[in-house]
């Protein structure tokens, strides 16, 4: 079982829409939560971090299960420059090392 | 402030040919990291550096040697390229202190192709 799972997509949908991504992790010791954001054949960028409690940052709302080791991501009103790969980034830290655990990625397309 | 560079930025080789990858930072982070990028696979360290003078294997390290040059640099190097070795690199670094994780930057990634 991979440590980080996610549906790869890709999620088509058009301009308005809400779309809802979702995440699995396997290790119970992980601490914190990203979703970072990959435009096409460029570099991975932290687009936000997700707390238990949930959070949001403009269209973008993020939420954590601990009990079910799930996280995901919901874009509202979805926008053509939503347009993306959605990472699910999982990081832990072992007092000795830390590590960061990326998904493979979710691909979005916002159409007209 | 340039972020996180990395040279080149494509590259195709033989197989058996040798390169060397280069990356700088300039936000005085003291961790930095290298990683392969597939299709399917998702980003996999190679080698990381937790601070200069140190090196250590990630996931997938075999192929591979680095040096942490200083501070600001950490180069990787292809001894003898492979078809496998196919992909697209991406450097990052960020600064580790204490429990807490401090946001990762990736440079812009070198996309090589072994023949």
């Amino acid at each position: 079982r991979k440590e980080v799972e996610q549906d790869p997509g890709p999620f088509n949908v058009p301009e308005g829409a809400t779309v809802a991504f979702n995440c699995t992790y396997s290790n119970s010791a992980s601490q914190s939560f990203f979703w970072y954001r990959q435009d096409c054949r460029k570099e991975p960028k932290l687009l936000m971090s997700v707390y238990s409690s949930g959070n949001e940052d403009g269209r973008f709302t993020a939420q954590l299960n601990r009990a079910s080791q799930y996280i995901s991501l919901l874009i509202r009103d979805s926008k053509l420059s939503d347009s993306a790969t959605y990472l699910c980034v999982v990081y832990e830290n072992t007092g000795t090392a830390s590590k960061l655990t990326f998904g493979t990625g979710t691909r979005l397309q916002v159409t007209l | 402030n340039a972020g996180v560079t990395q040279t080149p930025k494509f590259q195709v080789l033989k197989t058996g040919q040798s390169m060397t990858l280069q990356c700088a930072q300039d936000m005085n982070h003291n961790s930095m990291y290298w990683y392969r990028q597939d299709p399917g696979m998702g980003l996999r360290l190679i080698y990381y550096s937790a601070s200069e003078g140190t090196t250590d294997k990630g996931e997938v390290p075999n192929g591979y040697n680095v040096s942490r040059l200083n501070k600001r640099e950490f180069s990787l190097r292809l001894e003898s390229a492979a078809p496998s070795q196919t992909s697209v690199y991406f450097c990052a670094s960020r600064w580790v202190a204490g429990d807490s994780y401090n946001e990762q930057f990736f440079g812009p990634g070198t996309r090589l192709t072994v023949l």
